[in-house]
């Protein structure tokens, strides 16, 4: 079985706190991806990976960056949180270079920014 | 901008009947597409995905697709109360990596 791993399943910050989201997939896919998901707003790509050190901005970077140092590992980074980073982050990873394979969702961080 | 369209709901259907999910999308070069469940507090898992025209039946879940048409459907069969939840439609563009994610039809299945 694919196993995404999301390093918190809770998360509290206060506004301006470097935040750090981690995500661990084992099963040598190529392609990993993070999402926010908000109330009518649905699944929102914030960044994405096809290799390793390699990255591309997805619909909504504003805020944040990532690191892929490893092929299973890929960081979400709020460089300084605020308030409406408050939201359901999630993890995905695909296996193949050309992204046609399904997506392995993580089980999710809620962080909740004060 | 690429579009994926799903009546948000709630669909609501008594247990045994069949629910019908509809999806609509704007892209032309969609190649495949996917059907995620996605229960309240949960991170979404895939159910069905198919790539061709048609249908494409598993267990109780029948993906049926067309492309001229820019619409994509999911059939339950024997609705469950456990079916109760939100299913995402999310085709696949093949030239950029990504899903693009409708967002999501509630479907509640009363007991």
């Amino acid at each position: 079985d694919v196993k995404v791993t999301q390093s918190s399943r809770y998360l509290v910050k206060r506004t301006g706190e470097k935040v750090f989201l981690e995500c661990v997939q084992d099963m040598d896919h190529e392609n990993m991806f993070w999402y926010r998901q908000d109330p009518g707003l649905g699944l929102r790509l914030i960044y994405f990976s096809y290799d390793v050190k390699m990255k591309e901005k997805g619909d909504i970077p504003e805020g944040y960056s990532v690191s892929r140092e490893k092929k299973e590992r890929f960081s979400l980074i709020l460089e300084s949180a605020s308030t409406n980073q408050t939201s359901m982050y999630l993890c995905a990873s695909s296996p193949n270079r050309d992204g046609g394979e399904t997506q392995y969702f993580g089980p999710g961080t809620r962080l909740l920014v004060l | 901008q690429k579009e994926v369209e799903q009546n948000s709901g709630p669909l609501s259907v008594p247990e045994g009947a069949i629910a019908s999910l509809n999806c609509t999308y704007s892209d032309r070069v969609s190649q495949s597409f996917f059907w995620y469940r996605q229960y309240s507090g949960k991170s979404p898992e895939l159910i069905m995905s198919i790539y061709s025209n048609g249908d494409k039946e598993d267990g109780r879940f029948t993906a049926q697709l067309n492309k001229a048409s820019q619409y994509v459907s999911l059939l339950i069969r024997d609705s469950q109360p456990s079916d109760s939840a939100t299913y995402l439609c999310a085709p696949y563009g093949g030239s950029n990596y990504k899903l693009t994610f409708g967002k999501g039809t509630l479907l509640t299945v009363n007991p």
